[in-house]
């Protein structure tokens, strides 16, 4: 099985650089996912970790270390339509499911 | 047009009624998932279906049921609905192959009430 672990609540300020962090405990692992929600909607499809090392997209970037089980999300020059759950998940050995973290609400003040 | 569509949006049920919830998708996946989302609980795996012919349960099966009518159809069914079911339920779809492979994407979710 797998165990995931995020934050519950964040909070930062527009413009600053925030850190999100996921740690996990598997049985297998097959890479980490970053999702962004805004409340009441669809989970979107943020970053993809398999291989150890940091991979950047524009103001976000995601981190992952196997041989620790953690990963972090990075977003840089917060925006307000930033608030929103960030959540983590693992995709096992087989890639046959993710295991979903609870989610980190972040909320970007002005 | 999206690529994930769920019917209904939204529905309010009774204690033992049968409900059913569908999924479309055009994205010409193989894969497709049904969860179930709770307040402070994330997002939990009912079912999953990698073909027509193949469905596995997920993390929370008991009190539901699936069929994969075609490659683009998965729908969820609430046997006799209880109160504990009440939730924001969305599906996702996957493929093995490409520049995306293992990405979920999801549908816009159907919130489910049940008195």
């Amino acid at each position: 099985g797998q165990n995931i672990d995020q934050p519950t609540e964040m909070t930062a300020t527009e413009g600053a650089i925030v850190q999100i962090n996921c740690t996990y405990q598997t049985s297998g692992f097959n890479g980490l996912f970053w999702y962004q929600q805004h409340a009441g909607e669809a989970p979107t499809f943020l970053s993809y970790n398999v291989l150890d090392g940091l991979e950047e997209k524009g103001r976000f970037s995601s981190f992952l270390s196997r041989s620790k089980g953690y990963s972090y999300l990075l977003l840089k020059e917060l925006q307000m339509k930033d608030s929103a759950s960030y959540l983590c998940a693992a995709l096992d050995t087989g890639r046959r499911a993710l295991t979903f973290g609870s989610g980190t609400r972040l909320q970007v003040q002005p | 047009d999206a690529d994930v569509t769920q019917t209904p949006r939204n529905r309010i049920t009774k204690t033992g009624k049968r409900i059913m919830l569908e999924c479309s998708q055009t994205k010409g996946h193989d894969r497709m998932y049904w969860y179930r989302q709770d307040p402070g609980l994330g997002l939990r795996l009912i079912y999953y279906s990698f073909d027509v012919k193949d469905i596995n349960k997920g993390e929370i099966s008991d009190g539901y049921s699936v069929s994969r009518q075609a490659q683009a159809k998965f729908s969820l069914s609430l046997e006799s609905a209880i109160p504990n079911q009440t939730a924001l339920y969305f599906c996702a779809t996957s493929d093995l192959l490409g520049e995306s492979t293992d990405t979920q994407y999801f549908g816009p979710g159907t919130r489910l009430t049940v008195l």
